[in-house]
């Protein structure tokens, strides 16, 4: 089956642009994560849905990052008058079941975005 | 905060050898320990994963092992091949909500 796909695939955005980037998780899944991936490092963690509820954004770097599920299946991360320092490829990851589980999360293949 | 240290960053082998790579976690309340590949400019994929009521799990040439108490664990390859020349990644559970924490990474290259 189809696995998590994100777009754009690479995005561009002049100093101050605002910019969104999609997610379309496993048909079925409910728990929806971000992870941001500096350069050369692991994947940190932004965000977390559970269906539609947002029930942790303590790792939104600041109020310019917004993430919205509203109806439990594509997300869309949002980041507002961007700057250099958000250049970074933008991971998301979705699992079968909810936060009471550890199960298997996949990753789709990220939104490399670069701020000039 | 939750923490997870991976050594060592680079790893160079020769094909056929065994590769060992080595992390610590932080938060004593983690059950669940993922290691993920990346190839350049791909997705991480999960190769392996263990959970805290076992101390080893292998699959064909990978195995990993956990030591709860130390609250440090490996990823073992045997008989390397230029294919699994890639970044892994390890990482922990933390929190209710299943976040992953991971490490910064290990580069292995493979020599033919």
């Amino acid at each position: 089956g189809a696995g998590v796909s994100q777009s754009p695939r690479y995005k561009v955005a002049k100093r101050g642009q605002d910019v969104a980037l999609r997610c379309d998780p496993i048909s079925g899944h409910v728990s929806l994560f971000w992870y941001q991936q500096a350069l050369g490092q692991g994947p940190e963690f932004l965000t977390y849905f559970q269906n539609e509820a947002q029930l942790d954004k303590s790792g939104l770097p600041s109020d310019r990052f917004f993430a919205e599920r509203p109806e439990g299946s594509v997300s869309t991360l949002k980041i507002q008058r961007t700057q250099q320092e958000d250049s970074a490829v933008y991971l998301c990851a979705s699992s079968l079941s909810d936060r009471g589980s550890t199960d298997t999360q996949y990753f789709g293949p990220g939104t490399r975005l670069t701020v000039l | 905060g939750e923490n997870v240290e991976q050594h060592p960053s680079t790893l160079s082998v020769q094909e056929g050898d065994s590769a060992v790579i080595k992390c610590t976690y932080s938060d004593s309340a983690s059950n669940y320990f993922p290691w993920y590949k990346q190839e350049l400019g791909k997705r991480p994929q999960l190769i392996i994963d263990i959970r805290s009521n076992v101390g080893e799990k292998k699959d064909q040439r990978i195995a990993v092992t956990l030591n709860k108490t130390a609250k440090h664990f490996s990823l073992h390859i045997t008989e390397t091949q230029p294919e699994d020349s890639a970044v892994y990644f390890c990482a922990s559970i933390s929190g209710g909500y299943n976040k992953l924490i991971f490490g910064a990474g290990t580069r292995l290259a493979v020599h033919p």
